[in-house]
């Protein structure tokens, strides 16, 4: 089973701040990662695939970048609407999360 | 627009067995693959089970193989997971999601409690 180390499990931010959040697998997953966003009460939504695909409707404030065995996802100005809960998504072989990412406002 | 409903939740005890259903809309369900995901409170998301579009592949989760079984009937637009022999670590929230290499669409999800 591959397994996905993502970090920070929580972040603080002010309005207009750039973040990041880091997904580690355990083996290569050849860029097979997406990124969900998931607000409270709510289902997740897919914000971005293959590493750096954005769906349509993402913002272009939303980036993901990566390789291999190490990927990140990037929110460039921060806007009130962002926050929420963010997780990666190997698809590579079966399926599997990262543990999650709570985003809050400073 | 595509739609995901949910339904079949409930408090079941331990051990006893629990049938969740999905009705898709909105998109040409015979299609697709399918998957359960699911969230205990307060906790990440785990994925469960997946059937492909003609029911020819089916895989689970460690955690629940042998006691979950995922089925889908294409007329009816409609995927089951038939629990069994339930935990209570089973206890979550379980989202029916539509695959398209990753998970493009979820339904809101249908609660599970297990609990005597």
């Amino acid at each position: 089973d591959i397994q996905m180390t993502q970090s920070p499990p929580s972040l603080s931010a002010s309005l207009g701040d750039k973040v990041t959040i880091t997904c580690q697998a355990s083996q290569n997953i050849n860029k097979y990662i997406a990124w969900y966003q998931q607000k409270p009460g709510k289902a997740p939504r897919l914000l971005i695939r293959y590493t750096s695909t954005l769906e349509s409707g993402t913002p272009s404030r939303f980036s993901g970048s990566g390789s291999g065995r190490d990927y990140s996802f990037s929110i460039s100005n921060v806007e009130s609407e962002d926050i929420a809960s963010y997780y990666c998504l190997q698809y590579v072989n079966l399926y599997t999360f990262g543990a999650g990412t709570k985003l809050e406002l400073k | 627009e595509v739609q995901l409903v949910e339904s079949g939740g409930g408090l079941v005890q331990p051990g006893r067995s629990l049938k969740l259903s999905c009705v898709a809309s909105g998109f040409t369900f015979s299609n697709y693959g399918m998957n359960w995901i699911r969230q205990a409170p307060g906790k990440g998301l785990e994925w469960v089970a997946y059937i492909s579009s003609g029911s020819s592949y089916i895989y689970y989760a460690e955690t629940v193989k042998g006691r979950f079984t995922i089925s889908r009937d294409n007329a009816k637009n409609t995927l089951y997971l038939q629990m069994t022999s339930l935990r209570s670590e089973d206890t979550a929230l379980y989202y029916c999601a539509r695959e398209t290499t990753s998970f493009d669409y979820w339904g809101q999800g249908v609660m599970v409690t297990v609990s005597s």
